[in-house]
């Protein structure tokens, strides 16, 4: 069982809006910044956005983040049938002196 | 540009020992940490732990204290994933990263394929 809660899928359709949310606690997304990665079958994962809202270059603004408190939540507009991966969030979690992910949430384009 | 290359599939016996590279390059190899992760089919991401190349420094994951070792060879920008006591459920995908000193992983090792089966 993963430190972090992510639901297990979402869906929506091309051209649509889809939020992933994140949910942890003090130890972990509550003192530490989130950080968000896809992942499609077969290939590393791609750090999407990093310290809770930003985006490393190249990644299209099309994926947004935020944190409040001790929940992250990635946003995904104008949804592409390329979107459809895992995703993960991840974090330092302070207590456990260890990194922590989220259990991953597939992303369905229908 | 920077990139982390793995070493190739693997397949062991229960209670085997694995030992997986991962050579760096495009930066200097003791600036940044180095993270192994693993993903198991049908499962999430798992951290397993990080090394320090500057100093040698390890954070294990408590699971897997007294199974895993992580080192560095600064002579060859490498670094090192052992883990030993496998089991069936070590059968994963291994990944290294970087941590560009901060809290996200900005660049990540293709990933080596590691089967236990008898």
């Amino acid at each position: 069982q993963s430190v972090l809660t992510q639901p297990p899928s979402v869906s929506a359709a091309p051209g649509q809006k889809v939020t992933i949310s994140c949910s942890g606690s003090s130890s972990d997304i509550g003192n530490n910044d989130v950080s968000w990665y896809q992942q499609f079958p077969g290939t590393a994962p791609k750090l999407l956005i990093y310290d809770n809202n930003r985006r490393p270059s190249g990644i299209p603004d099309r994926f947004s983040g935020s944190k409040s408190g001790t929940s992250a939540t990635l946003g995904i507009t104008g949804l592409q049938t390329g979107d459809e991966a895992d995703y993960y969030c991840g974090t330092w979690d302070t207590s456990l002196s260890a990194w922590v992910f989220g259990g991953g949430t597939m992303l369905t384009v229908l | 540009e920077v990139q982390l290359v793995q070493s190739g599939t693997d397949v062991k016996t229960p209670g085997a020992t694995v030992k997986i590279s991962c050579k760096v390059s495009g930066y200097t190899f003791t600036d940044y940490s180095i993270h192994w992760v693993r993903r198991a089919p049908g499962k999430g991401l798992q951290w397993l732990g990080l090394i320090d190349p500057e100093d040698g420094e390890t954070v294990y994951l408590e699971k897997f204290q007294g199974r895993v070792t992580i080192t560095a060879d600064t002579s060859t920008d490498t670094a090192y994933l052992e883990l030993n006591s496998l089991m069936s459920d070590d059968t994963a995908v291994y990944f290294c990263a970087t941590d560009n000193n901060s809290n996200y992983f900005d660049h990540w090792g293709q990933g080596t394929l590691v089967t236990v089966s008898s």
